[in-house]
């Protein structure tokens, strides 16, 4: 059972357009939600993350939105150029936990046409 | 250069023969993680190590066993590896809870 529902599967965008990616958690006890950007090849990397605190965290051309009551967060990518065509994951960790137990979406393929 | 490594990158085995997957952090990091990942499912937490002999269960940890007798090194052992075990698998590291993961560059295993 995936505690973190992320959609679409796979996106395709045109350069310079919006890429938006959504994710969806239950439990309440998350508090720690990062993306990751993965090319082929290569292991995830922390593209950005946000805590509940906030609603908005703005890196660059990546924005995190952040809903708590609806427990959603997505992730918007603005003028989106063919070097972020790669596979994009959300990912949520609980707070109070010894370790960290985080917990990943089914990612998004991510393709931008140039 | 901070880096996470992972030895093999690709294997390729049969069930039963007993395999060891090494991983390794050059940042001093306390937590360690084994993940796999699957079309379709995403990433998956097989286990994870809070210190040096302190480990515990992730949602898959069935037909794996780690240890963590070094801060440095967390090897992923498969003591008879079976076809569903084929996957990707990634090693990672952090500071901890709410702390960025940095990955290794994956280990492709096949189980024959």
């Amino acid at each position: 059972q995936q505690q973190v529902k992320q959609s679409p599967q796979s996106l395709i965008v045109q350069k310079g357009g919006i890429s938006i990616i959504n994710c969806a958690y239950e439990n309440t006890a998350f508090d720690y939600f990062p993306w990751y950007q993965q090319f082929p090849g290569k292991g995830p990397a922390l593209l950005i993350a946000i805590r509940p605190d906030v609603s908005e965290k703005k890196e660059g051309r990546f924005t995190i939105s952040f809903n708590k009551s609806a427990k959603q967060f997505s992730l918007h990518i603005m003028d989106s150029q063919p070097g972020d065509s790669a596979t994009y994951f959300c990912a949520a960790d609980p707070r109070g936990t010894s370790g960290s137990r985080l917990t990943f979406g089914e990612g998004t393929q991510l393709t931008v046409n140039p | 250069e901070a880096q996470v490594t992972q030895n093999p990158r690709y294997l390729i085995t049969v069930t039963g023969k007993k395999l060891t997957v090494t991983c390794s952090q050059n940042m001093n990091h306390e937590y360690m993680s084994w993940y796999r990942q699957d079309p379709g499912l995403g990433l998956r937490q097989i286990y994870y190590s809070m210190n040096v002999e302190v480990t515990d269960k992730g949602d898959v940890p069935e037909g794996y066993k780690v240890s963590r007798k070094e801060k440095r090194n967390f090897p992923l052992i498969l003591e008879s590896p079976s076809p569903n075990q084929t996957s990707l698998y990634f090693c990672a590291s952090s500071f901890g809870a709410g702390r960025a993961q940095y990955f290794g560059p994956g280990t492709r295993l096949t189980v024959l």
